[in-house]
């Protein structure tokens, strides 16, 4: 268990809706990150936030946003959805500090489907 | 940008063979590297990682050593078990820090 929660676990949903997935980082963890895994494109960073704040984007589209609330949970919001949106969704967490510098924790992940 | 190219799979070996997964990688300045497994249905876990020229992460019989002369950082176990079959991804970690991965190896061991 690396300490880092996500829910839900499935989602199931239609061409055109939006959902929210969330991330509980470890304990004393400041950064989140968000990684699509879909089989075409395989492992994607999207997103990054530190404390609270936006620190690095990747292969996000513009239909997906994401946010850290103050006690650093964080929520990534997929909007329009089409079926090439259906992937893994995986949240981790790091430190950010100290000799455990870039090592990253990651959830169980979220399986969304677009049906 | 960084990128990493990874070993293309399926990977199948019986049990006690010798395990290698090629992993090299392109990055400006001294990137970190890392080795994680996700087994059937579950997420990431990291399995080693090394954060400088020479530097050998090791855990649970495997070992990764980082060759900045040949930028590689292979996979190695010296006896694979059944319960190591699962989905090897190496990946790096530059001045940005978020992960960069490989297309991942599945390794399957039969008994």
């Amino acid at each position: 268990d690396s300490g880092v929660t996500q829910t839900p676990k499935h989602l199931i949903t239609a061409t055109g809706q939006r959902v929210t997935l969330r991330c509980s980082p470890r304990s004393g963890d400041l950064s989140v990150y968000w990684y699509q895994q879909s089989l075409d494109q395989g492992l994607q960073f999207l997103i990054q936030y530190y404390n609270g704040e936006e620190r690095a984007k990747g292969n996000i589209l513009e239909r997906f946003s994401a946010q850290q609330f103050p006690d650093l949970h964080s929520e990534l919001n997929l909007s329009s959805l089409e079926l090439g949106d259906s992937a893994l969704y995986f949240c981790a967490s790091s430190l950010d500090g100290g000799p455990r510098v870039n090592e990253q924790f990651f959830g169980p992940g979220t399986r969304l489907t677009v049906l | 940008g960084d990128s990493v190219t990874q070993m293309e799979g399926p990977v199948t070996l019986s049990e006690e063979a010798f395990l290698t997964i090629n992993c090299t990688y392109t990055a400006t300045g001294y990137p970190s590297l890392f080795w994680y497994v996700q087994y059937p249905g579950e997420g990431l876990q990291l399995l080693l990682k090394a954060t400088k020229a020479d530097d050998k992460g090791s855990n649970k019989g495997f070992e990764a050593t980082y060759r900045k002369e040949t930028t590689s950082f292979h996979l190695e176990k010296g006896s694979v078990q059944v319960s190591d079959s699962a989905v090897y991804f190496c990946a790096l970690s530059g001045s940005a820090r978020q992960l960069t991965f490989g297309s991942g190896t599945q390794l399957t061991v039969l008994p």
